[in-house]
């Protein structure tokens, strides 16, 4: 059974920095990975989804990258603002099941 | 723009009510989800449906049912709704097919039963 971890859970920096968030999987049998991310009281929202195929996706100042092999992939979210104070998950797609795997996420905030 | 969209942002109801909660796509997705979510335990999976009349039990059915009669709506059923089932809802959708599977969420239904 898939499992999915993020560390750290929480997560406090100032603003301007770089900043890495991880997400490990234990079955790297995987067909994608979506990152998705989560402001207080709302729905999730997809930021990146990279298929098993694939290395990496950009999107603005955030970069995903996934290594299979080692069961990992990293969020990578440059010169951190204020606004991008949320909680960020990862899910993992697998074993020919439409039902994703979730990390518990990892808490955000971006200080100024 | 993709969307899903759920009937209520918040909503309260009384211990052994009977409770709705609607979720719409607009994508032409197969499969559809409902989710519970609650601080310390993350996401965790209702139902899940891959067609129109199809559904599968998640993680947590107990106290719960669904129906989906039609491809772009899946609802949510609180038989008798009990206070350890005020929770944060959430639905998703996802096309099935081309190996994507990529899910969009709703904006969730605050849910607190008293």
């Amino acid at each position: 059974k898939q499992e999915v971890t993020q560390i750290p859970a929480a997560l406090s920096v100032p603003e301007g920095e770089n900043l890495v968030l991880n997400c490990s999987f234990t079955d790297s049998a995987i067909y994608n990975l979506q990152w998705f991310r989560q402001d207080p009281g709302k729905g999730l929202t997809s930021l990146l989804l990279i298929q098993s195929s694939q290395r990496e996706q950009t999107s603005g100042r955030l970069n995903a990258s996934l290594d299979k092999s080692s069961g990992r992939s990293t969020l990578y979210i440059a010169a951190s603002q204020p606004g991008d104070s949320a909680t960020y998950l990862c899910a993992v797609g697998s074993g020919g099941s439409y039902i994703p795997t979730f990390g518990r996420g990892t808490s955000l905030i971006v200080h100024p | 723009d993709v969307k899903v969209t759920q009937s209520s942002r918040y909503l309260v109801k009384r211990t052994g009510e009977k409770v709705f909660l609607e979720c719409v796509q607009d994508m032409d997705h197969e499969n559809m989800f409902w989710y519970r979510q609650d601080p310390g335990l993350g996401l965790r999976l209702i139902y899940f449906s891959y067609d129109v009349k199809m559904k599968e039990k998640g993680d947590i059915p107990e106290g719960y049912s669904v129906s989906r009669e039609k491809k772009e709506r899946f609802s949510l059923i609180l038989e008798s709704a009990s206070t350890n089932q005020t929770s944060m809802y959430l639905c998703a959708s996802s096309h099935r097919g081309g190996w994507s599977y990529e899910q969009y969420f709703g904006p969730g239904t605050r849910l607190t039963v008293t």
